[in-house]
């Protein structure tokens, strides 16, 4: 099983739908949880952070996280073409070096205009 | 643009050579961290440095070796180039303690023929 799963996609949504993004974790232990998004040919790009059970809304983004479940989300609304990415799920591993994170293969995601 | 600048960006070796990769992290963050992105794949974490030590380190062979220096600046070096190392090579800095946010640079693409 690896550490950090998520479906490689292609996901297609049109324009002006819901995204979403799923990530499941083996660690049970992992505290922090991160979203980032990575366009063809560039770095990976910080988007949203979150450490407890629920929803953290910031704009068009809404990371959800059920600790219990092992599941990590991230849903976009009002979906853009300039949000066509692949959207890294990334886990800060228990008992690990600080600032380690483990990151999941990630979900190419592909908005129709 | 993260501030976290690395050089440089893209750089063609043979097998059994050496390689120096260098970073600039961002102002005021003191950890520097590396990964290794194959295509198609998540970054993986090859070592995290902090106060010029090493504090961390992935699954990687000890042919991949780094320094931080007392501005925070960085390197990676890796001897004996694989064709499997050919690589997006990513930089990352952080504040030791800010929950884990990193900050990527922009990469450096690194082939080995």
């Amino acid at each position: 099983q690896k550490e950090v799963e998520q479906n490689s996609g292609p996901l297609s949504v049109p324009e002006g739908a819901i995204a979403s993004l799923n990530c499941t974790y083996s660690d049970r232990g992992s505290q922090s949880f991160f979203w980032y998004r990575q366009y063809s040919g560039k770095s990976p790009e910080l988007i949203m952070s979150i450490y407890s059970n629920g929803d953290k809304e910031d704009g068009r983004f809404t990371a959800q996280l059920n600790k219990a479940s092992q599941y990590v989300s991230l849903l976009i609304r009002d979906s853009q073409p300039s949000d066509s990415a692949t959207y890294l799920c990334a886990v800060s591993p228990r008992g690990g070096a600080t600032n380690k994170l483990i990151f999941g293969t990630g979900t190419l995601l592909a908005v129709q205009p | 643009e993260t501030g976290v600048t690395q050089s440089p960006t893209h750089l063609i070796k043979t097998r059994g050579q050496q390689v120096t990769l260098r970073c600039s992290s961002q102002s005021g963050h003191n950890t520097v961290s590396w990964y290794q992105q194959a295509l198609g794949q998540g970054p993986q974490f090859i070592f995290q440095y902090y106060r010029e030590e090493e504090n961390g380190r992935g699954n990687f062979p000890p042919r991949f070796s780094g320094l931080q220096f007392p501005n925070y600046s960085s390197e990676l070096n890796v001897n004996a180039l694989e064709l499997d190392d050919s690589a997006l090579y990513l930089c990352a800095s952080s504040f030791q303690g800010a929950n884990e946010k990193l900050f990527f640079g922009s990469g450096t693409q690194l082939s080995v023929l």
